[in-house]
């Protein structure tokens, strides 16, 4: 099956700082989700991105479907950006698993 | 706003008492999905159901079941909670229709404890 995984597997921040993650799938894809998992546990969807750039505030991603990755770049983080982000992938139409990868813990500190 | 809902959030078993978690949607998707997770994992999908079709993942235990009686509510039943069963339970809709994008959309969860 496919393989999805995420880099760097942990990172620190300090309030304000700029930081980029990264996520490598092993196979062609046709979604490809982007999510926050919030110290609560709440999964929250932040992109749908099987190809190209988006921009939601101060967050973006990028996907670059035939290099097979895609980046989340997070600018000016708050401490309310920490927790896990996962990115997840399917392959193929009709009904397809989600295949989650490895996620990224962030803690950003004040 | 359309969105997702689970109910509890929060629920304590016994070990071995049955035990249901509910998920509703005011989305109008047509497929349904329970997820566990456990303490620093990815989400492991258990099942879902397409419209009123039961699809069970092959690693799911028997343990496990789902009902879904209508679109807009999904269930799910642990016969008999272990210890191994304490975890986040996460529902998720999506729809799958021609030029549909697949996207899923995740409740805010049910975190379960066994004691």
């Amino acid at each position: 099956g496919i393989q999805v995984e995420q880099s760097p597997p942990d990172l620190i921040l300090q309030e304000g700082a700029n930081s980029t993650l990264r996520c490598n799938f092993s196979d062609s894809v046709n979604n490809l989700q982007w999510f926050h998992q919030n110290p609560w546990g709440q999964l929250i969807n932040l992109f749908y991105i099987p190809s190209g750039t988006k921009q939601n505030g101060r967050l973006s991603a990028t996907t670059v479907a035939t290099e097979r990755y895609s980046l989340l770049y997070i600018s000016s983080s708050q401490t309310t950006d920490s927790g896990v982000y996962f990115c997840a992938v399917v392959r193929g139409t009709g009904f397809q698993k989600l295949v989650f990868g490895t996620g990224t813990r962030l803690l950003v500190s004040p | 706003d359309a969105m997702v809902i689970q109910n509890p959030r929060y629920q304590v078993t016994q070990f071995g008492k049955p035990v249901t978690l509910s998920c509703s949607q005011t989305l109008n998707h047509n497929v349904m999905y329970w997820y566990q997770q456990k303490s620093s994992q990815a989400p492991k999908l258990l099942f879902h159901y397409y419209d009123k079709d039961f699809n069970n993942e092959a690693d799911t235990p028997d343990n496990f079941q789902s009902r879904r009686p209508n679109t807009s509510f999904c269930f799910l039943d642990i016969r008999s909670p272990g210890l191994g069963d304490a975890a986040m339970y996460l529902c998720a809709t999506s729809r799958i229709a021609p030029g549909s994008s697949y996207e899923q959309y995740f409740g805010p969860g049910t975190r379960l404890t066994v004691t």
